[in-house]
C-alpha cells in the first residue's frame, strides 16, 4: 500500500527550463511534506518542506506546493541547472509522535540537459 | 564534520551468512533511523531509534536487528542473510527540533547471492 507515490519515474528538461516533480498521496492524517533530492552514490539530502495549514512554500529557485483537496503536491525548479539533476523524493512524516517515520515515495530521476 | 558515517559501504554475503552494518553520528542528535532503497520502491523504514535506549519496529523489519549502543552509534544486523535482502541501506539521523530532517549516510550497498 503506496501511500505516498510518484508516478513519473523520470524527467528530462533544458537548462533554464521550469521542472515540475510530481507527488500523491492517499492518507488524508498527512499534515507535513517533504523533498529529498538524492545523487548517486550518496545519501539523500532535504530539500525543502511544506506543513498542510500552506498551500505554498519557496526557496531560492524551488517552490513546493501542495493542493490538500487533490492530495497533490508538486515541487517546481525554476530556472533548472545541470546541477539539479538527480532523483527527487517526496516524503511524509507518518504523523502524530511518529517524528522522522518518513513514508517515501518511488522518486523521480531528473536530467537537466544544458 | 562527518555527519553519518555507514560501514562498510559494500558488501556481498552468501544466503544464510550473518553481518551487521555499523553506523554513527556526530552532531548530537537523539533520533536515528535505517532504511533501505529498493528499485521502484523508494526508501523504506526498518527500524528506528527515538533516542538512546530505545529501538522500534518500522515498515519492513522483519530478518534484522538494531542495537542503540550509545548516542552516536546504531547497528543493523542480518543473522541469516537472505537473497531478498539485497538492497541499499541507508542510515539516518535527526534531532529533537527537526525531527522530520533526516541527516543520510552515503549508504552501503549490500548483496545476498
Amino acid at each position: 500500500d503506496q501511500q505516498v507515490k510518484q508516478n513519473s519515474p523520470s524527467l528530462s528538461v533544458q537548462e533554464g527550463r521550469i521542472s515540475i516533480l510530481n507527488c500523491d498521496y492517499t492518507n488524508s492524517m498527512f499534515d507535513y511534506f517533504l523533498w529529498y533530492k538524492k545523487y548517486p552514490a550518496e545519501g539523500p539530502t532535504f530539500l525543502i518542506s511544506i506543513s498542510s495549514i500552506k498551500d505554498k512554500n519557496e526557496d531560492g529557485r524551488f517552490t513546493v506546493f501542495l493542493n490538500k483537496s487533490a492530495k497533490h503536491l508538486s515541487l517546481h525548479i525554476v530556472p533548472s541547472q545541470p546541477g539539479d539533476s538527480a532523483v527527487y523524493f517526496c516524503a511524509a512524516p507518518a504523523g502524530g509522535t511518529s517524528y522522522g517515520k518518513l513514508t517515501f515515495g518511488q522518486g523521480t530521476i531528473l536530467t537537466v540537459h544544458p | 564534520n562527518a555527519g553519518v558515517t555507514q560501514t562498510p559501504k559494500f558488501q556481498v554475503l552468501k544466503t544464510g551468512q550473518s553481518m551487521t552494518l555499523q553506523c554513527a553520528q556526530d552532531m548530537n542528535h537523539n533520533s536515528m533511523y535505517w532504511y533501505r532503497q529498493d528499485p521502484g520502491m523508494g526508501l523504506r523504514l526498518i527500524y528506528y531509534s527515538a533516542s538512546e535506549g530505545t529501538t522500534d519496529k518500522g515498515e519492513v523489519p522483519n530478518g534484522y536487528n538494531v542495537s542503540r549502543l550509545n548516542k552516536r552509534e546504531f547497528s543493523l544486523r542480518l543473522e541469516s542473510a537472505a537473497p531478498s535482502q539485497t538492497s541499499v541501506y541507508f542510515c539516518a539521523s535527526s534531532s529533537s527540533q527537526g525531527a522530520n530532517v533526516l541527516t543520510f549516510g552515503a549508504g552501503s550497498r549490500l548483496t545476498v547471492l
